[in-house]
């Protein structure tokens, strides 16, 4: 598509539940990239899909957070047991080294418009 | 002002005014900076890139600077407008954007008409 998509825009969610928020990158971008952004924050990295390499783990908070990527593209960040405090916006960005930014450089860094995770 | 818990430092100016928002960052190895706007319930919108080996890069109304000595950013806003308002965030990187970026805490800009 021609910017990334994050489904759902909104989700409130009971205590305990899991949930699930997807991401659909710019097409042909090979890195993908989760964050989450508390309010008033700024965005705190949590998993870094490069290609078909094992994934950059080492930002999710607990072991309740995973995600996933099929066939490198659409990805679904997984957040089990919900609690209070995963409210956020959690937010998806795409890039590639293929498709440059308006710079010509900076591999077109690129945002979703986030999901809004309200844990109730 | 600096950032304590939840509250942003906030920049407020007058329409047609030039606006600078400032930013620390922490990694002296960061080759490669972005400048974000965020707009309320949006995600970060590219602004303005510099590579580490520019000092200053011009786009449309605004300009950035970078000084790697004091590792020190800012972002300048030409002839501010009301559609302006909205947090900036810069961000930086050590691989040209194909990997994970580091984003400061986030400055408020508010414009009055």
């Amino acid at each position: 598509g021609a910017g990334v998509s994050q489904s759902p825009s909104n989700k409130v969610t009971e205590k305990g539940k899991d949930v699930e928020l997807r991401c659909d990158p710019i097409s042909g971008h090979t890195a993908l990239y989760w964050y989450r952004q508390s309010l008033g924050q700024g965005l705190e990295f949590l998993i870094y899909f490069q290609g078909n390499s094992a994934p950059d783990k080492s930002g999710l908070p607990s072991d309740r957070f995973s995600a996933e990527r099929t066939g490198g593209s659409v990805s679904t960040l997984t957040i089990q047991r919900t609690q209070q405090e995963d409210s956020a916006v959690y937010l998806c960005a795409s890039s590639s080294p293929h498709a440059p930014g308006s710079s010509g450089w900076g591999y077109g860094y690129t945002f979703g418009s986030g999901t809004r995770l309200t844990v109730v | 002002g600096e950032s304590v818990g939840l509250h942003l430092p906030t920049l407020s100016v007058q329409e047609g005014d030039n606006s600078i928002i400032n930013c620390a960052y922490s990694n002296s190895a960061s080759d490669y900076f972005i400048w974000y706007k965020q707009e309320s319930g949006k995600g970060p919108q590219f602004i303005i890139d510099i590579r580490s080996n520019m000092d200053k890069r011009q786009g449309q109304r605004v300009t950035v600077l970078l000084n790697k000595t004091v590792k020190h950013l800012s972002l300048q806003i030409a002839a501010t407008q009301p559609g302006d308002s909205a947090v900036y965030f810069c961000a930086e990187n050590i691989n040209s954007g194909y990997s994970t970026l580091t984003f400061g805490k986030g400055t408020m800009l508010l414009v009055s008409p």
